[in-house]
């Protein structure tokens, strides 16, 4: 069964670092998205991606925050200036149409920021 | 935005009993309200959703109901089995992206 697949599962960084995390979304999906869950607290959506550009993003996305469709398998997500707050689990997700009813998400990337 | 509620925060049910875990939305433009299953190490994993043009959807062992006037939908796990310990999420869908509960950790003892 296709799957979603993310790198890496855990990275752990200094406040201020740059990160970015990796996803490899279902070959032929086409909208993607990040969401995020701060330990203990709600899933949360980051932004959606489609046609090469971002569609929608929520509060949380600041300019720290940039995603990116840098060949046509990867698409990442860069937080420039990693804060404490966050340190949380991303999930990358994809669907063919859009729907959230298709939304097929990885296993997630554990971000700890020192 | 829409806020989703969830209670309980955990469930801890004997082996072939019923769990029921329900849910409260806020934004009454929401239309679709998925349920996920997130296992220890896994991304969530939609096991049934709803429609807000329904009112009761089943699928074998798992069932969910909505209530449109009343804002809220439950989803109901019948004679539970140890492989349905996990957390689970509600969701609901407005304009194409999810707002989800916090959670319901359910356990189910042998």
């Amino acid at each position: 069964e296709p799957e979603v697949t993310q790198t890496p599962s855990h990275q752990v960084t200094q406040m201020g670092q740059e990160v970015i995390l990796r996803c490899v979304p279902i070959s032929n999906h086409l909208y993607f998205y990040w969401y995020r869950q701060i330990l203990g607290q709600k899933v949360e959506f980051l932004v959606s991606f489609y046609n090469n550009e971002i569609s929608e993003k929520s509060e949380i996305f600041d300019d720290q925050f940039s995603v990116e469709r840098p060949d046509g398998s990867n698409f990442t997500l860069k937080i420039r200036s990693t804060k404490l707050e966050d340190s949380a689990m991303y999930f990358c997700a994809s669907s063919v149409t859009g729907h959230p009813g298709e939304l097929f998400f990885g296993e997630g990337s554990r971000l700890t920021v020192l | 935005g829409e806020n989703v509620e969830q209670h309980p925060s955990t469930l801890s049910v004997q082996e072939g009993d019923s769990a029921v875990i329900k849910c409260t939305y806020s934004d009454s433009a929401s239309n679709y309200f998925p349920w996920y299953k997130q296992e220890l190490g896994k991304g969530p994993q939609l096991i049934i959703d709803i429609r807000s043009n329904v009112g009761e959807k089943k699928d074998q062992r798992i069932a969910v109901t909505l209530n449109k006037t009343a804002k809220h939908f439950s989803l109901h796990i019948t004679e539970t089995q140890p492989e349905d310990s996990a957390v689970y999420f509600c969701a609901a869908d407005n304009d194409y992206k999810l707002s989800f509960g916090a959670g319901t950790t359910v356990t189910v003892r042998a």
